[in-house]
C-alpha cells in the first residue's frame, strides 16, 4: 500500500542554520517522490522531484533531498535557514497505478524560521 | 500551453443541499486527473483520481463522488452536503506518462452552513 508519512508537524529553526524536513514512504512499486512548498496564502510550488535518477536531488531555493531505498525516506534539507523559507512543506508520494498515476500527500510540516 | 480551470473559487451552502464542483484542463490530453481537499492545519487528503474517461478511483468512503465524462473534465459531486465537507477542494492533473509533477487549480473554498 502506498502511504507517506512527514514524522514531524511543526520544525523551528533560526536563520542561518540548516533545516532538516523527514519524509517515510512506503510504496509497492518504484515510486516518483517530490517536495511541494506552500508559502501563507499560496498555492503549492514543486521544489523537487525524484524519478529513479540520482539518489540527492537537488531543488530551488538551496533545497536539496536524499532518496534512500534501504529506509525509505526521502529527508529534505538546505544548509542555511532563511527567513523566506517559513512556509509548509509538503512530501508526495507517487505511483504507478492502473495505466495512470496515484499521488498522495504528507500531513506537511510546518517551518518556522527565527531572527 | 496548459492551462487549469476551476470554479467555482468560494462557495457557501446550506446542509443537505447537493455540490457540483467542476474542473477543465487546456493543452493537453489523456491527463492524470485528481480531487484533493485542503484542512485547516492539514495536508492534502487525496478524494479522487482518474486515468481515464469514467475510470475513477475513490480513496476516502465519503458523501463525495467524482465523474470524469470527458478526457480534460473532472467534476466532483455529492447529494447532500455535510457539515464536514468544508474545506478547501483542489484540482490538479499530471501528465499521464511522465508524472513529472502536479499543476494546481486555484481551488475552491466550500463552506457548509
Amino acid at each position: 500500500a502506498q502511504s507517506v508519512t512527514q514524522l514531524d508537524s511543526h520544525v523551528s529553526v533560526s536563520e542561518g542554520t540548516p533545516v532538516l524536513l523527514r519524509c517515510n514512504y512506503s510504496s509497492s512499486y518504484s515510486p516518483s517522490l517530490f517536495w511541494y512548498v506552500q508559502h501563507p496564502n499560496k498555492g503549492l510550488q514543486l521544489l523537487l522531484k525524484y524519478t529513479s535518477a540520482a539518489t540527492l536531488v537537488k531543488g530551488i531555493n538551496g533545497f536539496e533531498a536524499e532518496f534512500k531505498k534501504s529506509e525509505t525516506s526521502f529527508h529534505l534539507t538546505k544548509p542555511s535557514a532563511h527567513m523566506s523559507d517559513a512556509a509548509e512543506y509538503f512530501c508526495v508520494v507517487s505511483d504507478r497505478n492502473t495505466g495512470g498515476f496515484k499521488t498522495i500527500f504528507g500531513a506537511g510540516t510546518r517551518l518556522f524560521v527565527k531572527a | 500551453s496548459q492551462t487549469i480551470h476551476q470554479w467555482p473559487a468560494t462557495l457557501v451552502q446550506p446542509v443537505g443541499s447537493p455540490l457540483s464542483l467542476e474542473c477543465t484542463v487546456e493543452g493537453t490530453s489523456n491527463p492524470n486527473l485528481y480531487w484533493y481537499r485542503q484542512a485547516a492545519g492539514r495536508g492534502l487528503q487525496l478524494l479522487f483520481y482518474s486515468v481515464g474517461i469514467g475510470q475513477i478511483s475513490s480513496e476516502v468512503p465519503q458523501n463525495l463522488s467524482a465523474s470524469r465524462p470527458q478526457d480534460r473534465q473532472f467534476i466532483l459531486s455529492s447529494k447532500k452536503l455535510l457539515l464536514s465537507d468544508s474545506g478547501f477542494y483542489l484540482c490538479a492533473w499530471s501528465v499521464r506518462r511522465t508524472n513529472e509533477k502536479l499543476f494546481f487549480g486555484s481551488g475552491t473554498q466550500l463552506s457548509v452552513l
